[in-house]
């Protein structure tokens, strides 16, 4: 199994409060995501990386901020979260870039819920 | 947008039958994933088709990439218990990252 760990794995907070997660990897790999995943939508992309410090928006990215200051680590933020962003977030990580056909690498999720 | 539309969206079925679920879209992918997800974990990665018209098996699963490279099925023989799981297709194509569909949920019955 790739190695992915993403803390926490569950986090209860309330509205307006700033929420930070945690992507780990031990692969080395450049590309790194951040998805969410809820019932009837699939997986939705918020953010990517393609490097250190380099970033972009997916298509969900509003209310959301990453960093990557390290090639292991990959950050999401919620400035103030809200209720609708009670979600399960999903990091991913990849070799290379989605044109190559890449495969992504999950971790387990970290399950997400704004009171 | 692109969009994948994925069917049936949920399907139970007894030890031993057959199904197909299906992935659709109106646009053109470059390449179609497939992965499998089980409760409290990741999407793994099944298998890649790249080419119209590709069949690819793996074991008692069969995937299609069809023709026009719009949509893509998956079919398992001899359903198992194991075989339980969420699965998801996901494209590759103009918008350069992978677009997933909402999902089958398959339940097989012992």
């Amino acid at each position: 199994d790739a190695g992915i760990t993403q803390s926490p794995r569950h986090k209860v907070t309330e509205t307006g409060t700033p929420v930070t997660l945690r992507c780990h990897q031990t692969e080395n790999h450049r590309y790194m995501y951040w998805y969410r995943q809820d019932p009837g939508h699939g997986l939705r992309l918020i953010h990517y990386s393609y490097g250190v410090k380099d970033t972009d928006k997916g298509e969900v990215s509003d209310g959301y901020s990453v960093s990557r200051s390290k090639t292991e680590d990959f950050l999401l933020t919620l400035e103030s979260a809200t209720s609708s962003q009670t979600s399960v977030y999903f990091c991913a990580i990849s070799e290379q870039g989605s044109s190559y056909n890449s495969p992504l690498h999950f971790g387990n999720g970290t399950r997400l819920t704004v009171t | 947008t692109q969009l994948l539309e994925q069917s049936p969206q949920f399907l139970s079925i007894q030890e031993g039958e057959n199904l197909t679920v299906y992935c659709n879209s109106s646009s053109v992918f470059s390449s179609l994933q497939w992965y499998r997800q089980e409760p409290g974990e990741g999407p793994v990665l099944l298998v890649t088709v790249v080419t119209g018209g590709e069949v690819k098996k793996l074991k008692r699963l069969t995937f299609q990439f069809g023709d026009a490279r719009k949509d893509s099925s998956l079919h398992i023989t001899a359903a198992q218990p194991g075989d339980t799981g969420l699965y998801l297709c996901a494209g590759t194509g103009s918008a350069r990252q992978l677009t997933f569909g909402s999902g089958t949920q398959l339940t097989v019955l012992p």
